[in-house]
C-alpha cells in the first residue's frame, strides 16, 4: 500500500536555530498536510499543499509531487515549537483519506 | 476557530460489549472521517462518510464497525462487538469539501478494551 516515510524520528534544536523535517512517498501523491500535535493531543493544521511552497511565520513547507517528497522547515526555533510533527499525504483518490507518517518529535532547548 | 469535538476523551469497555464513539463535527462541514491510531503506530484511515453514506473504507473498517450521522447530529462510530485489538485512539475529522481543503481533526477518544 501507499507509504509515507518521515524523518528524522526525533530532533533536538537550540532556541534560535533551525532544521528541516522530511517526508518521502513511495508513490505520487496529490497533496500533503502537515500537523503539530500539541500537549492535549490536538492535531493543529500547519499547512495543506498541492504543490510549491507555503510559508507561515517561522515555518515553511514545500511539496514536490513528481519527486515524491515534502519538507517542513523550522527557523529561529522557539520553546513553543516543541511537539510532535506529522505529515499526511493525500492520494489522487482523495476519498481514501490521508496516509500519515510516524511523526517527528521536536524538542527545543534554551 | 471552528473545532471538531470528541467526547469523552477516554472510554473503557469490556471485550464483547458495544461502544459508540461520538464526534461533533464543524457545523457546515459535509465530509466526515474516522482514523485509528494504535499506540506507537501511524494514524490510519478508517472511513469517509458523505451524504449519509460510506464513500470509502479501509481494510481496518471491520464488519463490526458502523458509522452514521442521524439527523445531522453527532457523527458516530459504533463497534459491536468490541475486541482487544480495537484498543486505540480514534480521531474524527470533518471538512467542507474534498480535494482542496484540509480536514479538521478532533482531539481523539482513547478506547481501552479490557
Amino acid at each position: 500500500g501507499d507509504q509515507v516515510e518521515q524523518s528524522p524520528s526525533a530532533l533536538s534544536l537550540h532556541e534560535g536555530t533551525g532544521s528541516a523535517l522530511r517526508c518521502n512517498f513511495t508513490t505520487t501523491m496529490r497533496a500533503v498536510q502537515w500537523f503539530r500535535k500539541n500537549s492535549r493531543g490536538s492535531l493543529i493544521n500547519l499547512f495543506y499543499l498541492a504543490s510549491g511552497t507555503k510559508e507561515n511565520g517561522r515555518l515553511k513547507s514545500a511539496f514536490d509531487s513528481k519527486e515524491r517528497y515534502s519538507t517542513l522547515h523550522i527557523r529561529d526555533a522557539q520553546l513553543e515549537d516543541s511537539g510532535t510533527y506529522f505529515c499526511a499525504a493525500e492520494a489522487h483518490n482523495y476519498a481514501q483519506g490521508l496516509t500519515f507518517g510516524l511523526g517527528t518529535r521536536v524538542s527545543v532547548f534554551p | 476557530g471552528p473545532k471538531v469535538l470528541q467526547i469523552p476523551s477516554h472510554q473503557i469497555i469490556d471485550m464483547g460489549q458495544m461502544v459508540t464513539l461520538n464526534c461533533d463535527p464543524v457545523s457546515n462541514h459535509l465530509y466526515f472521517y474516522w482514523y485509528k491510531q494504535i499506540l506507537g503506530q501511524q494514524m490510519e484511515f478508517l472511513v469517509n462518510f458523505y451524504n449519509g453514506k460510506v464513500m470509502e473504507k479501509s481494510k481496518l473498517f471491520k464488519d463490526q464497525f458502523s458509522v452514521e450521522r442521524p439527523d445531522g447530529s453527532y457523527f458516530t462510530l459504533k463497534i459491536q462487538p468490541t475486541a482487544l485489538e480495537d484498543s486505540a485512539v480514534y480521531f474524527c475529522a470533518s471538512s467542507l469539501n474534498q480535494g482542496d481543503q484540509a480536514p479538521l481533526f478532533g482531539e481523539g477518544t482513547r478506547l481501552s478494551v479490557l
